[in-house]
């Protein structure tokens, strides 16, 4: 199985700030890598596939990147309503797999 | 625009069984690839089973054998029959979807399934 390792866990951050979150993978994956945002008690959102591609409704101030087996998520000045837990997934064997969250919150 | 309606959790006791139902509008389940993806509480996701357009299915190791995912087309739906269920199954089940790839590009709100005594 591939094992998806997200750093860090939790981060405090303020509005406007820049926040990097990074994931790694026990394997190549491609680009194979899929980045989600969860808020609580609701489902998760898919922000980013294909490692660096923003879904069409994702504001441009998340980007992603990476190939292989190293993966960052960048939110360029955080927005209040960007508080939340990342994910990232990837999806290029079975089993699919998420790395274990990265909870960004209001410092 | 795609939208997904999950219905059936509860509480089962232990070996008991279950069966989720995953309503889709906007879109056919026959031809995206549809999954289950679960959330126990208080933590991350896991990926449960996903389902082919051409209906090649696939499980994670913790519930192979157990759970069993199938559609019914004519009423554009996704199920997951859970047998023999264990504490450790206890979990909001999400049912997503997408188009081209082994991603989820669409979720439904979240069903919870409670398994104890």
């Amino acid at each position: 199985d591939i094992q998806m390792t997200q750093s860090p866990s939790s981060l405090s951050a303020s509005v406007g700030d820049r926040v990097t979150i990074t994931c790694r993978a026990s394997q190549g994956i491609s680009r194979s890598l899929a980045w989600y945002q969860q808020k609580p008690e609701k489902a998760p959102t898919c922000l980013i596939y294909g490692a660096s591609s923003l879904q069409s409704w994702v504001p441009s101030r998340f980007s992603a990147s990476g190939s292989g087996t190293d993966f960052t998520l960048t939110i360029d000045s955080l927005q209040p309503e960007d508080f939340a837990t990342y994910y990232c997934q990837q999806y290029n064997s079975y089993p699919l797999t998420f790395g274990g969250g990265t909870r960004v919150e209001i410092k | 625009e795609a939208r997904l309606v999950e219905s059936g959790g509860g509480l089962v006791q232990p070996g008991g069984s279950l069966r989720l139902s995953c309503a889709a509008s906007g879109f056919s389940v026959s031809n995206y690839y549809m999954s289950w993806v679960r959330q126990a509480p208080g933590k991350g996701l896991e990926w449960v089973s996903i389902l082919y357009s051409g209906g090649n299915t696939y499980y994670a190791d913790s519930v192979n054998g157990r759970f069993t995912i199938s559609r019914d087309s004519s009423k554009n739906t996704l199920f997951l029959q859970m047998n023999n269920l264990r504490d450790e199954d206890t979990a909001v089940y999400y049912c997503a979807s997408d188009p081209y790839s082994l991603l989820f590009g669409v979720w439904g709100q979240g069903t919870l399934v409670t398994v104890s005594s």
